[in-house]
C-alpha cells in the first residue's frame, strides 16, 4: 500500500519555529511536495524537494532524505496566518504527476 | 494571475442522482486532474487526464465517474448515480512543473 504519515496537530506561539514531519511508503517515488491548505480552501503549493537536502522558500524550508523516506517542512518566525492545515505529497509517477498525499498536519498559531 | 475556477461551488444532491462537476483549469496546463476531500481527511487522487484522454485512475474512480473536456476548455467530472459516500470537496487541478495548481473546489452534499 501506499502511506504518508504527518502528526495530526501541531501548536506554536507567534514568532516561533515548527517543523512539521513526513514519513512516506509508496509504490513509486519522483519527489516530495508540501501543501498549505486554509480551511474552507484549496491546497496550495508550498515547496517541492525531488533531491535529498533543503530547499529554502522565505520563511518556509523543506527537506528531504529519500534513503529514509522521510522530509519535513520548517517554518520560521511563524505569524497568526500561517494557522492551517499542511499536507505533505508524494509525486507518484513521472508518466501524469500525480499527486498522493500524506494525512494532514493542523497547525494553530496562537497570539 | 490565471485560475483554475470551478462551478457550482456547492452541489446539493439527492442519492442516485447524476451530477456534473465543472472546472476551466489554465490553458497552459498540460495534465488535468480530480481530487476529492471528506471533511477533515486527506486530498485524494481520482483521475489525472492528459491529451483528451485519462492517462491514470485509483480504484476511487470507478464505473460511476467519467471525465471529460468537451470543448478544449471545460473539465468536468461526471458522476451517474451518486452514492451517500460521494459527499465530499472535489478539486480540479492543473500541473505546470513540480507544482500543481488547485481550484476553488465544489462541495457536494448528497443526501
Amino acid at each position: 500500500g501506499q502511506s504518508l504519515e504527518q502528526p495530526s496537530e501541531v501548536t506554536a506561539v507567534e514568532g516561533a519555529i515548527v517543523q512539521i514531519n513526513c514519513t512516506y511508503q509508496t509504490s513509486g517515488f519522483y519527489g516530495l511536495s508540501w501543501y498549505q491548505q486554509h480551511d474552507g480552501g484549496a491546497p496550495t503549493f508550498l515547496s517541492y524537494n525531488a533531491l535529498d537536502g533543503l530547499e529554502e522558500t522565505g520563511r518556509f524550508s523543506s527537506f528531504l532524505s529519500r534513503s529514509d523516506s522521510y522530509g519535513y517542512l520548517l517554518l520560521q518566525e511563524l505569524q497568526m496566518k500561517d494557522s492551517a492545515s499542511y499536507f505533505c505529497a508524494v509525486r507518484a509517477s513521472t508518466n501524469t504527476d500525480k499527486l498522493i498525499f500524506g494525512t494532514g498536519t493542523r497547525l494553530q498559531v496562537f497570539p | 494571475e490565471p485560475e483554475v475556477t470551478q462551478t457550482p461551488s456547492h452541489q446539493v444532491t439527492q442519492m442516485g442522482q447524476e451530477v456534473i462537476l465543472r472546472c476551466v483549469p489554465i490553458s497552459n496546463h498540460l495534465y488535468f486532474y480530480w481530487y476529492r476531500q471528506i471533511l477533515g481527511q486527506k486530498v485524494e487522487f481520482l483521475v489525472s487526464f492528459y491529451n483528451n484522454e485519462i492517462s491514470e485512475k485509483s480504484e476511487i474512480f470507478d464505473d460511476q465517474f467519467s471525465v471529460e473536456r468537451p470543448d478544449g476548455s471545460n473539465f468536468t467530472l461526471k458522476i451517474r448515480s451518486t452514492k451517500l459516500e460521494d459527499s465530499a470537496m472535489y478539486f480540479c487541478a492543473g500541473s505546470l512543473g513540480n507544482e500543481q495548481f488547485f481550484g476553488p473546489g465544489t462541495r457536494l452534499t448528497v443526501l
